[in-house]
């Protein structure tokens, strides 16, 4: 049973590039969470995928967008990158036919920007 | 706004021994779910534990236990008999129930556990 996994691992950019991030939900599991976590902090909740669509977004500007395909799997979009927005970035699963189940983590993205 | 608090930055215990990890939150639902994530040094976020607000009895996963006190908004994780490999950064995390689909998850900043041999 394939988990949550997250491409790539690492990534460097400079100020002002745009990056993408990439998750596959853990099989069976149709909703994806994006989360960012800055060093010492807990995880942030940027926003969450369902059916294509975007269901919730978190305190984060329209810099961060996303998108989900027809297998479910997700990208993360940052445009115009800070400084401030070097952190792991986790992607999450969940099944929305079971609303409260728990959502499951991948091994996250860690970015840097210069 | 829910909000999640862990008080304790650092936390240390000797293996074999007993350590209670401490966790608020600030709510105004009456139903909602409440976890404990743990991520080691590898960084995959993993879940621990989970309580649902409704239900009176406290979580058990092995080696550990919830104590899940309602009134006063409160969440605390015991872990048992520690072993080196508990050593991680755990996260209590809220969750607000949904009428469709998964909520977002709303973290504290985390308490950092050192488990010495």
């Amino acid at each position: 049973d394939a988990g949550v996994t997250q491409s790539p691992t690492h990534l460097i950019k400079t100020r002002g590039q745009q990056v993408t991030l990439r998750c596959s939900p853990k099989s069976g599991h149709d909703t994806v969470s994006w989360y960012q976590q800055a060093l010492g902090q807990g995880p942030q909740f940027i926003f969450q995928y369902y059916e294509e669509e975007e269901r919730q977004r978190g305190n984060f500007p329209d810099r961060f967008s996303g998108h989900q395909f027809p297998n479910y799997s997700s990208e993360l979009n940052v445009n115009a990158l800070l400084l401030g927005d070097s952190a792991l970035y986790l992607c999450a699963s969940s099944l929305v036919h079971r609303a409260q189940e728990t959502q499951y983590f991948g091994p996250g993205t860690r970015l840097l920007v210069l | 706004a829910q909000t999640v608090t862990q008080s304790q930055p650092e936390m240390s215990v000797q293996e074999a021994e007993t350590v209670t990890l401490s966790c608020t939150y600030d709510t105004s639902e009456n139903n909602y779910y409440l976890f404990w994530y743990k991520q080691p040094p590898s960084r995959q976020m993993i879940l621990v534990i989970r309580q649902e607000a409704y239900k009176q009895q406290n979580a058990t996963e092995n080696r550990f236990s919830v104590n899940f006190q309602k009134a006063a908004k409160s969440f605390s994780l015991k872990i048992s008999d520690s072993q080196l490999g508990d050593t991680a950064m755990y996260f209590c995390a809220f969750m607000k129930p949904s009428q469709g689909g998964s909520e977002k998850l709303v973290f504290g900043k985390g308490t950092k556990l050192t488990v010495n041999p």
